[in-house]
């Protein structure tokens, strides 16, 4: 069990810019999910997989977000256009099949300036 | 809509002086109660997983209980390296089973 990796684990870009983050679950999880979280408050739902198949996206999740999971292995969050309210913590989490218990990753922290 | 209320939003103590954090939630259909540890910087860190009403959980210096409205997170005699800040979150049964977290209480031992 080599826990959830996210990468990178900080980026800085200018408002406007481009940003992708990636998140490799543990190996036997099928259910991945993406939440948000800024200073002080608790993560918020952003989307969720099984397998690779995207089944939920919260009103959070604008259209300059995507998430993608090819194959149900690693999994992409794309930012377009960043706002400096996107400036936060990006965590990704993935459970078993029964989905009891979520591994959290150590997160992208995302500085827009 | 399920939410999850936190308390106190931060807590200072003595290492040795014993405290609950409260966790106040509405769900419609609880499947499981959570509590996790966040240190500065670090993604949540999983502590226990509550199902029913009357269940209690315990791990070293920890123990969590649940009501059908609430949940406490007792800590005995603290140490200094229990300062984090401690996330309550809810899983309603069926859809994508995502967890809502409260806002966390920062609980902080003085040595």
């Amino acid at each position: 069990d080599t826990g959830v990796s996210q990468d990178p684990r900080h980026k800085i870009t200018k408002r406007g810019q481009n940003v992708t983050f990636r998140c490799d679950p543990i190996s036997e999880h099928n259910r991945l999910y993406w939440y948000r979280q800024t200073l002080g408050q608790g993560p918020e739902f952003l989307t969720y997989f099984q397998n690779e198949a995207q089944l939920e996206k919260s009103r959070l999740l604008s259209d300059r977000f995507s998430a993608e999971r090819p194959k149900g292995s690693f999994s992409t969050l794309e930012i377009q256009r960043t706002e400096q309210g996107d400036s936060a913590m990006y965590l990704c989490a993935s459970s078993s099949p029964e989905g009891v218990r979520a591994f959290f990753g150590q997160g992208t922290r995302l500085t827009v300036v | 809509e399920d939410q999850v209320t936190q308390s106190p939003e931060a807590l200072r103590l003595q290492e040795g002086e014993s405290s609950s954090l409260n966790c106040s939630y509405t769900v419609s259909g609880l499947r499981g109660l959570f509590w996790y540890r966040q240190d500065p910087g670090k993604g949540p860190e999983f502590l226990f997983t509550l199902y029913s009403a009357g269940e209690e959980k315990e791990k070293e210096r920890l123990k969590a209980t649940l009501t059908k409205k609430e949940s406490f997170l007792h800590i005995t005699a603290p140490k200094p390296e229990d300062s984090a800040t401690y996330l309550c979150a809810v899983q309603a049964r069926g859809g994508a089973q995502k967890l809502v977290f409260g806002q966390g209480t920062r609980l902080t031992i003085n040595p």
